[in-house]
């Protein structure tokens, strides 16, 4: 059991490039999603999905775009980048929403946009 | 607005107690979290509350007072490996987790 995996780890690209980020879940979870995390600020929501085709925005989804085609993937797509989206992503998932559920995390992707 | 409130960084000695608090205002309540993160991982999750109490997990217990907005998450017999950072998450009432920009808590020899 992999867990949630991510890839890739780290990246560096310049300002105005594409780039898409993968999450993979073998957990067979139902919800999934995308956290960025800044210094000095607490994880923000920026896409998440509640099921296979489904997905919705979060606190901070300027700039970018997610799919979900399949159950155990989750990607993150960045269309233009600026170097305000330099950050720490996290991909997430969960069985579901209620009470107890906990989320799981995937070991991250270190984005630097130049 | 949504805010969650914990100390930015925090040290205490190998083997003593620690405290860590936690406050929040929040839009409806339905459960408050702590995950452990050390630097450079993923965050783990630590414990959950939902009704005011204390809960006790071995040498980590959490405590909440729903009236007060407040938790505190209490480690014991601290260990070297238990240096990292601590999330404070509250879910709001669309199920969402709202988070903490979370503690760094510096164990000392």
């Amino acid at each position: 059991n992999a867990g949630v995996t991510q890839t890739p780890k780290f990246r560096v690209l310049k300002t105005g490039q594409s780039m898409t980020l993968l999450c993979a879940q073998d957990m067979n979870h139902e919800y999934m999603y995308w956290y960025r995390q800044d210094p000095g600020m607490g994880l923000r929501l920026i896409h998440y999905s509640v099921g296979e085709g489904t997905t919705a925005k979060g606190e901070v989804p300027d700039g970018y775009n997610v799919s979900r085609l399949k159950k155990q993937n989750f990607l993150l797509g960045l269309e233009s980048a600026a170097p305000s989206q330099t950050s720490v992503y996290f991909c997430a998932s969960s069985s579901g929403q209620g009470h107890q559920e906990t989320q799981y995390f995937g070991p991250g992707t270190r984005l630097l946009v130049l | 607005g949504q805010n969650i409130d914990q100390p930015t960084e925090m040290t205490a000695t190998e083997g003593a107690i620690v405290q860590i608090n936690c406050t929040y205002q929040t839009s409806g309540f339905n459960g408050l979290f702590w995950y452990q993160q050390h630097a450079g991982e993923a965050p783990t999750f630590l414990s959950y509350n939902v009704l005011d109490g204390l809960e006790e997990k071995g040498r980590f217990s959490s405590f909440l007072s729903r009236s007060k907005g407040y938790s505190y998450l209490l480690l014991k017999e601290l260990q070297m490996k238990d240096s990292a950072s601590y999330l404070c998450a509250v879910r709001d009432s669309d199920y969402q987790l709202i988070w903490g920009a979370g503690t760094k808590l510096i164990i000392k020899p």
